[in-house]
């Protein structure tokens, strides 16, 4: 049974840059997309990027390039850089194993990630 | 982007009721259209992929149909357990987009 397990500080300044690594097991990484995705509290879903196992990426242009995705195929990890963070990007960051033309088949339990000084 | 939008927002049912959530997109998605379930606290859990296909696990009173910007997810006979918000999510282009949500209580 694969299972994704977020790792990272849950608290971050403003200005400063986010970074969530999320470890997976059960699987291997490789074959697959591999997504990050935030749900600010009491809000819905919100993708922000993914990579294949190959390390090609696609992002959310809404995140206007303050977002680097990156993949550790010797560790079957994969992260996720958010630079210059504001209080609009606390959520609560999920990683999942999906992307394109796929769907989102599993999914880390999440991790809070709060924004403030 | 493609938009996504779900209705209704919110429903209340009783256990046993059969509940009809309808997802439309802003163009169309032929069949890359996936819906979840989350409960609170939790993550979203995968029901239905590729519009109507059941993931492996899900009870069979989950099913889904549509295509192109039309979809619908419906439960046949509500269980207590299936108390929970919604969401619809498209997987045709990027950046992929979710639907707002449709939260399911109790009547």
């Amino acid at each position: 049974q694969v299972q994704l397990q977020e790792s990272g500080p849950g608290l971050v300044k403003p200005s400063e840059t986010l970074s969530l690594t999320c470890t997976v097991s059960g699987g291997s990484i490789s074959s697959y997309y591999w997504s990050w995705i935030r749900q600010p509290p009491g809000k819905g879903l919100e993708w922000i990027a993914n990579i294949y196992y190959s390390g090609s990426t696609n992002y959310n242009p809404s995140f206007k390039s303050r977002v680097t995705i990156s993949v550790d195929t010797s560790k079957n990890q994969f992260s996720l850089k958010v630079r210059s963070v504001t209080a609009a990007d606390t959520a609560v960051y999920y990683c999942a194993r999906g992307g394109p033309v796929t769907r989102f088949d599993y999914w880390g339990q999440g991790i809070l990630v709060t924004v403030s000084s | 982007d493609i938009q996504m939008t779900q209705s209704p927002s919110s429903l209340s049912a009783s256990v046993g009721d059969r509940v009809t959530i309808a997802c439309r997109a802003s163009q169309s998605i032929n069949t890359y259209l996936n819906w979840y379930q989350q409960k609170p606290g939790k993550a979203p859990k995968l029901l239905i992929y590729a519009a109507s296909s059941l993931q492996s696990g899900v009870p069979s009173r989950f099913s889904g149909s549509g295509s192109g910007t039309d979809f619908t997810l419906t439960i046949s006979s509500l269980q207590p357990e299936d108390f929970a918000t919604y969401y619809c999510q498209q997987s045709y282009s990027i950046p992929l987009t979710f639907g707002p949500g449709t939260k399911v209580d109790i009547k």
